[in-house]
């Protein structure tokens, strides 16, 4: 079946430092892809999404690329913040059809 | 104004209890969903209604039963509570069940089971 695989975590940089979470996925069709970010003691909230190969979406400093060809779609950040600090969640949905999210991947940025 | 919205934040409980958690959306979607959240994080739905309908229902114990009044409320009533209960229950709410369109989430409700 469908499924999503993010890098363990948890991920620990320093602050400045660049940001890679991987995350691949397996699908029969054509997904939308998602990065859903949770910080301390509140829900998920979209951070970024991609709805078709070769997308590319960003938010905050933040980017990822639909790649269908490695069926990836890894985040990315040049510069992190300790405010980065938080739960990261990739995720694959189609159209009439339940989300399925990976397992989460815990960043923590030190000052 | 709160897009989602949970009640209560916290809640804790003895086993064999019956409790209900709400939820309510303001944004005029038609899907909410129910997701319970472990203490590793990992994230699993449990039920997403459509304009008061059932379209997801997973494999949770019948202990579990979800009730939408309305589109704009998802209620989870949880029938004789178990040790394993214990979690942080999201509610989310999207335009509709297709793809491109973003789940919005409440702020979590933590339910421990004494």
């Amino acid at each position: 079946g469908d499924s999503v695989t993010q890098m363990e975590g948890p991920v620990t940089l320093s602050e400045e430092a660049f940001l890679t979470i991987n995350c691949t996925y397996t699908a029969t069709g054509y997904p939308s892809l998602f990065w859903y970010v949770q910080y301390p003691g509140e829900g998920l909230q979209l951070l970024l999404k991609a709805t078709k190969a070769d997308d590319k979406g960003s938010n905050k400093g933040f980017e990822a690329t639909y790649r269908k060809e490695t069926t990836s779609f890894h985040l990315e950040k040049g510069s992190v913040q300790v405010s980065d600090s938080a739960v990261y969640f990739c995720a694959l949905k189609y159209r009439d059809d339940k989300i399925i999210f990976g397992k989460g991947t815990r960043l923590h940025i030190l000052p | 104004d709160t897009a989602v919205s949970q009640t209560p934040k916290y809640l804790v409980t003895q086993m064999g209890n019956d409790k209900s958690i709400k939820c309510e959306q303001n944004l005029g979607h038609d899907t909410m969903y129910w997701y319970k959240q472990d203490s590793k994080k990992f994230l699993k739905i449990m039920f997403s209604y459509n304009n008061k309908e059932l379209i997801i229902n997973e494999t949770v114990p019948n202990r579990f039963s979800p009730k939408s009044p309305d589109k704009a409320h998802l209620n989870l009533h949880i029938n004789s509570l178990e040790l394993g209960d214990s979690a942080v229950y999201f509610c989310a709410s999207s335009q509709d069940n297709w793809s491109s369109y973003e789940q919005y989430f409440g702020p979590g409700t933590r339910l421990t089971v004494t």
